[in-house]
């Protein structure tokens, strides 16, 4: 099956600097992928719509300059947590589109915390 | 807009219990599809099932069993004979055409020896 991965996997970073987590498409090519945060016990949240070769598309409420997204390549969108806070620890997990719109895979997560 | 509704927030059974977790959805597209998705204490997600708004038949995997009804907006998950390994998070999820997903708010099931 198709697999994802994200890296890393897990980060600790100080209050004010800023993140970057890679999302990568293993063995397809995924125009478009999805960032999810989520947040203890809580549900998955979507962020932002990443398309290959195109500004990211922002969910309502989402910071589009604290939440860089670059989606350069068909196997590769990053996120960058600019200027993190403790508020911003949260796990974060990205999905990549398949061939279909009904085929999401997602990768492993990332947990980040700021202390 | 697209909500999923998982009233149980927790449900906790005895191994070998049969355990019913309740997903009901509200969207306009004709067209959708409806997950579910296993998350263990590691945080990764485990897909279970998709199912798309034209196929209402019921499906049995082993020890799941799904039961889809557009007449109530429902898709029920039923994991029969419960074990310690089934306890998780267990989200319900909708995504239409956009792609991108609406998960519901989660059931913490809770399987006891």
């Amino acid at each position: 099956g198709a697999v994802v991965s994200q890296h890393p996997s897990w980060v600790i970073c100080k209050s004010g600097t800023s993140v970057k987590i890679e999302c990568r498409s293993l063995d397809f090519q995924a125009t478009t992928m999805f960032w999810y945060r989520q947040f203890p016990k809580q549900s998955l949240m979507l962020m932002a719509t990443s398309n290959e070769g195109s500004k990211a598309t922002y969910e309502q409420g989402v910071e589009k300059d604290k939440f860089l997204i670059n989606h350069a390549s068909l196997t590769l969108s990053t996120l960058t947590v600019t200027s993190a806070h403790p508020e911003d620890s949260s796990f974060y997990i990205c999905s990549a589109q398949g061939q279909s719109f009904y085929e999401q895979y997602f990768g492993p997560g990332t947990r980040l915390t700021v202390t | 807009a697209q909500k999923v509704t998982q009233a149980q927030t927790e449900i906790s059974v005895v191994e070998k219990e049969d355990v019913t977790l309740d997903c009901v959805y509200e969207t306009r597209d004709t067209t959708y599809y409806l997950f579910w998705y296993k998350q263990p204490p590691s945080g990764e997600l485990v897909f279970l099932i998709r199912r798309n708004s034209f196929d209402e038949q019921n499906e049995i995997s082993g020890r799941y069993s799904w039961n889809f009804q557009k007449s109530t907006s429902s898709f029920n998950f039923t994991i029969t004979a419960s074990q310690v390994v089934d306890s998780a998070v267990y989200f319900c999820a909708l995504s239409t055409n956009a792609g991108k997903s609406t998960f519901g708010d989660g059931t913490t099931l809770t399987v006891k020896p």
